[in-house]
């Protein structure tokens, strides 16, 4: 198994760009995430969802958008890119949304907002 | 409101000498504590998680970590550290919000030094 892939590993975009940041797994879990990494804040949640067609909002939810139309992929689409969402993107999954399983982390997307 | 407090940003501790990484913790409920850690430049990894039963938890590496429940704590332990432990180490707590879905809250992470 290839576990939690995201792609790319590093972007960078001007001000006002979209884009759409990639996650994908293969291990047929259930609950994906989308987290984003910042010095001193540890990891926010952005997005979540516990099952294909179900999506909810984290703590940090403003700018970005998910949808999840399969189990496998959970992609984040950022609508227009701001200097403030300038981090590292953490995707993870866990086997079901059951609040005692771990979650396994892809290897991140660092971004940077000019 | 959930929350987790690391309290050391960074520990640093001799290779061979036993390392504690500290961490306390807030919930309503019953109490799902979770313990990664993160090296240079990757993703986290699992190290151990408390769900209920023996408060001693042993984990991947050598790790364990201990719960405590009326001190609200889950410090993680190892009674020898290694250098190549050096890394960032996250406690995280899942509760179920008011909505109904889980929610999962990280530390803001304790750099761990392990000098040779």
């Amino acid at each position: 198994n290839a576990g939690v892939t995201q792609t790319p590993k590093f972007q960078v975009l001007k001000t006002g760009q979209s884009m759409t940041l990639q996650c994908a797994q293969d291990m047929n879990h259930e609950y994906m995430s989308w987290y984003r990494q910042d010095p001193g804040m540890g990891l926010r949640l952005i997005h979540y969802s516990v099952g294909a067609g179900i999506t909810d909002q984290g703590e940090v939810p403003n700018g970005y958008n998910v949808s999840r139309s399969t189990t496998e992929d959970f992609p984040l689409r950022l609508l227009s890119a701001a200097p403030s969402q300038t981090s590292v993107y953490f995707c993870a999954s866990s086997f079901t949304s059951g609040i005692t399983n771990e979650q396994f982390f892809g290897p991140g997307t660092r971004l940077t907002v000019l | 409101a959930q929350s987790v407090a690391q309290p050391e940003d960074q520990v640093n501790v001799a290779e061979g000498n036993p390392l504690t990484v500290k961490c306390t913790y807030s919930v309503s409920g019953n109490p799902y504590l979770f313990w990664y850690v993160q090296y240079p430049n990757r993703g986290l990894q699992f190290l151990l998680k408390y769900i209920t039963g023996d408060n001693l938890v042993k984990g991947s590496y050598g790790f364990e970590a201990e719960f405590n429940k009326s001190q609200t704590s889950f410090h993680l332990k190892k009674p020898s550290a290694l250098v190549s432990d050096s890394a960032l180490y996250f406690c995280a707590v899942r509760d179920w919000d008011s909505g109904g879905y889980q929610k999962v809250t990280f530390g803001i992470g304790t750099k761990l030094q392990v000098i040779p």
